[in-house]
């Protein structure tokens, strides 16, 4: 986790509310992942960067936005189209071949 | 959609045991990657393997890479209690976004 952290750890959002999930890292990697993980499964890829200013979808990127203004951070909102948003997000980077993930934050909608 | 799929979903072993994950893929690769994932918690990188190797090792971890078969296996050796976690297989296909693709995972469970 060193190098990269997300908050909040625990997030409770209402039903028809945007909420924001913070990513900062401090490895200088250019590259930076967002993931969704839900109970007993793998990780699904909704949105990459690979370079300020630039953002491409992923697999499932539908109710989703993020942001690149910055080296260092790279925030996803889920918005209120995102109609199953309960589950665990992973911020990541990349530097060669290998990825380096968040600690997570666990969204929970009410 | 997942790309690989690990075999078991879950293994229970005594510590000193060995444990082996299988991971099972589609498509052809660039690498194949094993991370592992305490509960709650971030993945850690565990070990990469290219398509043009056969075997790595690092420490009491080894793996294997059948690209014939499209398939990949990890082995924990001299297994303890602290190695409890779930562990997922993860593809690089080098695609333009060197997206990783990964499987579902297998739960392991080392029991004192």
């Amino acid at each position: 986790d060193g190098g990269i952290t997300q908050s909040p750890k625990y997030l409770f959002r209402k039903e028809g509310q945007n909420v924001t999930l913070s990513c900062e890292q401090n490895l200088n990697h250019d590259a930076m992942y967002w993931y969704r993980q839900d109970p007993g499964q793998g990780l699904r890829l909704i949105y990459y960067s690979q370079i300020v200013n630039d953002f491409q979808k992923g697999d499932i990127a539908e109710g989703y936005s993020v942001s690149r203004e910055k080296k260092e951070s790279f925030p996803l909102t889920v918005t209120s189209a995102q109609k199953n948003p309960t589950a665990f997000y992973l911020c990541a980077t990349r530097r060669a071949d290998t990825q380096y993930f968040g600690p997570g934050t666990r969204l929970t909608v009410l | 959609s997942q790309q690989g799929e690990e075999d078991p979903q879950a293994l229970s072993i005594q510590e000193g045991e060995n444990a082996t994950m299988n991971c099972s893929y589609k498509t052809s690769i660039n690498n194949l990657q094993w991370y592992r994932q305490n509960s709650g918690r971030g993945l850690v990188h565990l070990i990469l393997i290219r398509s043009n190797e056969r075997e790595k090792h690092s420490g009491r971890l080894r793996v294997t890479l059948d690209t014939s078969k499209k398939s990949s296996s990890l082995l924990i050796t001299a297994s303890r209690a602290a190695d409890t976690a779930s562990y997922f297989c993860a593809t690089d296909d080098s695609g333009s976004a060197r997206q990783l693709t990964f499987g579902s995972g297998t739960q392991l469970t080392v029991l004192p």
